[in-house]
């Protein structure tokens, strides 16, 4: 059974801090790494996904992969009171065309 | 702009009856997904299709049964609906499911 975790938090940081939510897998063979956002009440939203060959950075956000620990992170910089959600992670080993779900990070923003 | 869509946004039935929720898409996407999130359990895959006439189940799909008759549709069939289908179900549609989905807004269903 492919597992993939998230803390459920809430992560509480104050705006324009650095937000760090972790991911942990159980699958060492794991080739793809997803973040997704999803706000109270609506669908989750692709943020970004990495390969297992590196990370990424796409404005305010980062994804890194420990493959080592078998983790990943989403960084989120400059937090805004806009990016509390909960954060869902989804991993995709190399044998399955589908990814596993992670139960999601709630993350929240104060001003 | 092409976009996916679920129907109905809210329902409420009885239980054994059956319920069908649509889910159409117009970005031309062969990859089909039903999933559905619970609290503490969070999403779960259904049943999803890779193309026209290709079903497959997922790890929840007691119960449930989807068909594939065309590009744009996956309906979602409930047989014979039960207290532990309440739920809230989206839809995802992808090109290439190694680079993500894209989610419908969901549909909220009460089992009463």
């Amino acid at each position: 059974q492919k597992e993939v975790e998230q803390n459920s938090g809430p992560l509480s940081v104050p705006e324009g801090a650095i937000a760090s939510l972790n991911c942990t897998y159980s699958d060492r063979g794991s080739q793809s790494f997803f973040w997704y956002r999803q706000y109270s009440g609506k669908s989750p939203e692709l943020i970004m996904f990495i390969y297992s060959n590196g990370d990424k950075e796409d404005g305010r956000f980062t994804a890194q992969l420990n493959k080592a620990s078998q983790y990943v992170s989403l960084l989120i910089r400059d937090s805004q009171p806009s990016d509390s959600a909960t954060y869902l992670c989804a991993v995709r080993s190399g044998g399955s065309y589908i990814p596993t779900f992670g139960r999601g990070t709630s993350l929240i923003v104060h001003p | 702009d092409a976009e996916i869509t679920q129907s109905p946004r809210h329902k409420i039935t009885e239980t054994g009856r059956q319920v069908t929720l649509a889910c159409h898409q117009t970005w031309n996407h062969n990859n089909m997904f039903w999933y559905r999130q619970d609290l503490g359990h969070g999403l779960r895959l259904i049943h999803y299709s890779y193309g026209v006439q290709d079903t497959n189940k997922g790890e929840v799909s007691d119960g449930y049964s989807v068909s594939r008759s065309n590009t744009e549709d996956l309906p979602l069939t409930l047989e014979s609906a039960a207290s532990s289908q309440t739920s809230v179900y989206f839809c995802a549609s992808s090109e290439d499911p190694g680079n993500g989905y894209t989610f419908g807004s969901g549909t909220r269903l009460t089992v009463v």
